[in-house]
């Protein structure tokens, strides 16, 4: 156990459902970060906070995706109107400010989303 | 942007030492290689990270040559526990976070 939990573990949806994940980072972390990870690859980065400014965006993340960490402590990923290929697993991480973002981030156990 | 050369895949057994080997030929001044290590249906755990030369933790040792191209991640004594997935990264400390990129990573297998 790292002490960044996420929820739920497992979510099972319905193409064009909407879905909203929540991560808990480690709570003197000013970092956070989303990935994305499909089977057989490695995380994909999505976006990332400092405190509970979004700081970085992937040119790849869909406009259905949104992300927020309105008090600079927890953070939710919306996924809005899913599709098929959403389905991945999707893995929040955190770490100190100091040392940039190649430090040492701490991942939780990912929510495994599957969209039917 | 350096990008990373990884086997795909390794076997070997419990009680070897286990060396993978990560290629970034272009490498910049001012980037650091980190190893992560993930098992199934759990987020990466970062293991270790180096500039250069030699570093070495509780859980594994770093090895960077003088021109940098290259890194090995050396894990001595593996047990069957070790069989994981291994990401090399390459970038610098306050690179842009959309830059760390894992890649696919090495799957490695120990056998009894």
């Amino acid at each position: 156990d790292t002490g960044v939990s996420q929820d739920p573990r497992h979510k099972i949806t319905k193409r064009g459902q909407n879905v909203t994940f929540r991560c808990d980072p480690i709570s003197e972390h000013n970092r956070l970060y989303w990935y994305r990870q499909t089977l057989g690859q490695g995380p994909e980065f999505l976006t990332y906070f400092q405190n509970e400014a979004q700081l970085e965006k992937s040119r790849l993340l869909s406009d259905r995706f949104s992300a927020e960490r309105p008090k600079g402590s927890f953070s939710t990923l919306e996924i809005q109107r899913t599709e098929q290929g959403d389905s991945a697993m999707y893995l929040c991480a955190s770490s100190l400010i100091s040392g940039g973002p190649n430090n040492e981030q701490f991942f939780g156990p990912g929510t495994r989303l599957t969209v039917l | 942007l350096a990008k990373t050369t990884q086997p795909i895949s390794m076997d070997s057994y419990e009680g070897q030492e286990v060396n993978i080997t990560c290629s970034h030929n272009n490498i910049a001044t001012n980037d650091y290689i980190t190893w992560y290590q993930q098992f199934p249906s759990q987020g990466p755990r970062f293991i270790i990270q180096g500039y250069k030369t030699k570093v070495t933790n509780e859980v594994a040792s770093l090895f960077i040559p003088a021109d940098r191209k290259s890194s090995t991640l050396s894990l001595p004594r593996v047990s069957l526990s070790d069989t994981a997935v291994y990401y090399c990264l390459v970038g610098a400390r306050y690179s842009s976070a959309s830059k760390i990129i894992f890649g696919s990573g090495t799957r490695l297998s120990i056998r009894p």
